[in-house]
């Protein structure tokens, strides 16, 4: 069976620090991969999905940035947080369909940063 | 773009009692429809979802009927329990990517 490994949990850091937060499927292959951000009070907002190793696609510009070293791995960081940055971080997977993405989302669970 | 707009919250409903979110969307073509639950504590999870118009998605004692005609995807329970208080989250799927609505607090109160 499929799952989604996401990590740390929590995360408190300063302002200006570097940020690495790494998600990892395990049992499928070529999956559609994105990470999105859940800041207090708002909803759900796409930062990046790749469909293949390197292929990094950015929805929203930001502090952040993306990568997908292995075909099964998806990072996302940053050189120097803000405090803006602070929020609720999901990363996702789907079953690659081609063109179009009508299977749904696994969800990991989740990192809680905040900047301070 | 694409987008979704659904009912802001926070809902707050007795045990028992009648649930709606409604739910409206903004596409090209003709988008699959989700809606996601994300319970206290937990990452989201789909509760259902809709492939097609007049499709009805079911789940939980949840439905949601893909409207073309209003573009609208809203979310009914008949009989909501405590445990159903969560955040749902209505959800489009158009090329290789979600858009979510801002979600909809529901807290049951026995």
């Amino acid at each position: 069976s499929q799952t989604i490994h996401q990590w740390p949990a929590t995360l408190v850091q300063p302002v200006g620090s570097p940020l690495s937060l790494e998600c990892t499927v395990e049992g499928t292959s070529n999956p559609n991969l994105y990470w999105y951000r859940q800041a207090a009070g708002r909803g759900l907002q796409l930062l990046f999905y790749s469909v293949g190793i390197g292929q990094i696609s950015s929805e929203v510009p930001q502090n952040l940035s993306a990568s997908r070293p292995q075909d099964r791995q998806f990072i996302l960081s940053s050189k120097k947080l803000l405090l803006s940055d602070s929020g609720f971080y999901l990363c996702a997977w789907s079953v690659s369909s081609g063109v179009t993405t009508n299977e749904k989302l696994f969800f990991g669970s989740g990192t809680q940063l905040s900047v301070l | 773009g694409n987008s979704v707009t659904q009912m802001e919250g926070p809902v707050t409903l007795s045990e028992e009692a009648f649930l709606t979110i409604n739910c409206t969307y903004t596409a090209t073509g003709y988008p699959s429809l989700f809606w996601y639950v994300q319970y206290p504590g937990e990452g989201l999870q789909l509760l259902l979802k809709a492939t097609k118009a007049d499709d009805k998605g079911s789940n939980k004692g949840f439905e949601a009927t893909y409207r073309k005609e209003t573009t609208s995807f809203h979310l009914e329970k008949g009989s909501v329990q405590v445990s159903d208080s969560a955040v749902y989250f209505c959800a489009l799927a158009a090329g290789n990517k979600l858009t979510f609505g801002g979600g909809t607090r529901v807290l049951v109160k026995p």
